[in-house]
C-alpha cells in the first residue's frame, strides 16, 4: 500500500501567516494525481478542501491551494484565517486500498 | 446536495458483530460515478479507509481488515452497510460514510461513535 507522510505534525502559526503542508508519498500516487487534502475541525467530519491535487473542491475558499505530482504534495493556505486551525489530512485515492496521512494539525501560537 | 447520515447501535461486546447503516438523500447510490466509501478514526488518531462498494454490489476492501469486513447496498433504499465481525477494543471508533470518485471523498456522514466493551 501507498504510505503517506505528512510534515510537519504540528504547525504553531498566527493569523494573517501563510501556510505550507507537505505530504509525501512512498511511491507515486497515479497518473492522474489522486491526491486529496482534507480539514477536520474538532468534532466534525473531514471537509474536502483538494483533488486531484490541485483543484478545489466546491466552496472552498481561494487562499487554499494544492500542487505537486508524482510522490511529493503541498497544500498552501496563503493568508491563515481564525476558523483555518484544524487539522489537515492528505489522502491518496489512486491505488487500493485508499490510504491517509496521519494529518498535520495547525494551531493557533 | 447529497447528504449522508450514519445509524447504528453505539455499544458493541467484543466478539460480536458490528453493524451500521448510511442512508444516503439528494442523489441516487446508482450514480454510475461514485463509490460509496466507509472510514473509521479511533479516538485521538488518524483516518483509515475500510473499503467502498459501488452499486452493482462491486467491493474493494483494506487488507488489514479482510476477512472480517462486509459491505453491501440496497439501491431501493439507497443505503449502504458496513458490517465488523469479531470486533474487539481497537475497533472502536467514529465511523464514516462517504461518497467516493474522482473527487476524492467528496461528500461526509457527521460519523457515529461505535464503543467495543463489555
Amino acid at each position: 500500500e501507498i504510505v503517506l507522510t505528512q510534515s510537519p505534525g504540528t504547525l504553531s502559526l498566527s493569523p494573517g501567516e501563510r501556510v505550507t503542508l507537505s505530504c509525501r508519498a512512498s511511491q507515486t500516487v497515479s497518473n492522474r494525481n489522486y491526491l486529496a487534502w482534507y480539514q477536520q475541525k474538532p468534532g466534525q467530519a473531514p471537509r474536502l478542501l483538494i483533488y486531484e491535487a490541485s483543484y478545489r473542491a466546491s466552496g472552498i475558499p481561494d487562499r487554499f491551494s494544492g500542487s505537486g505530482s508524482g510522490t511529493d504534495f503541498t497544500l498552501t493556505i496563503s493568508t491563515l484565517e481564525p476558523e483555518d486551525f484544524a487539522v489537515y489530512y492528505c489522502q491518496q485515492y489512486g491505488r487500493s486500498p485508499w490510504t491517509f496521512g496521519q494529518g498535520t494539525k495547525v494551531e493557533i501560537k | 446536495q447529497v447528504q449522508l447520515q450514519e445509524s447504528g447501535p453505539g455499544l458493541v461486546k467484543p466478539s460480536e458483530t458490528l453493524s451500521l447503516t448510511c442512508t444516503v438523500s439528494g442523489g441516487p447510490v446508482t450514480s454510475g460515478s461514485h463509490y460509496w466509501s466507509w472510514v473509521r478514526q479511533p479516538p485521538g488518531k488518524g483516518l483509515e479507509w475500510i473499503g467502498n462498494i459501488f452499486y452493482n454490489g462491486n467491493t474493494d476492501y483494506n487488507p488489514s481488515l479482510k476477512g472480517r469486513i462486509s459491505i453491501s447496498i440496497d439501491t431501493s433504499k439507497n443505503t449502504f452497510f458496513l458490517k465488523v465481525n469479531s470486533v474487539t477494543a481497537a475497533d472502536t471508533a467514529v465511523y464514516y460514510c462517504a461518497r467516493d470518485g474522482y473527487k476524492g471523498l467528496d461528500y461526509w456522514g457527521p460519523g457515529t461513535l461505535v464503543s467495543i466493551s463489555s
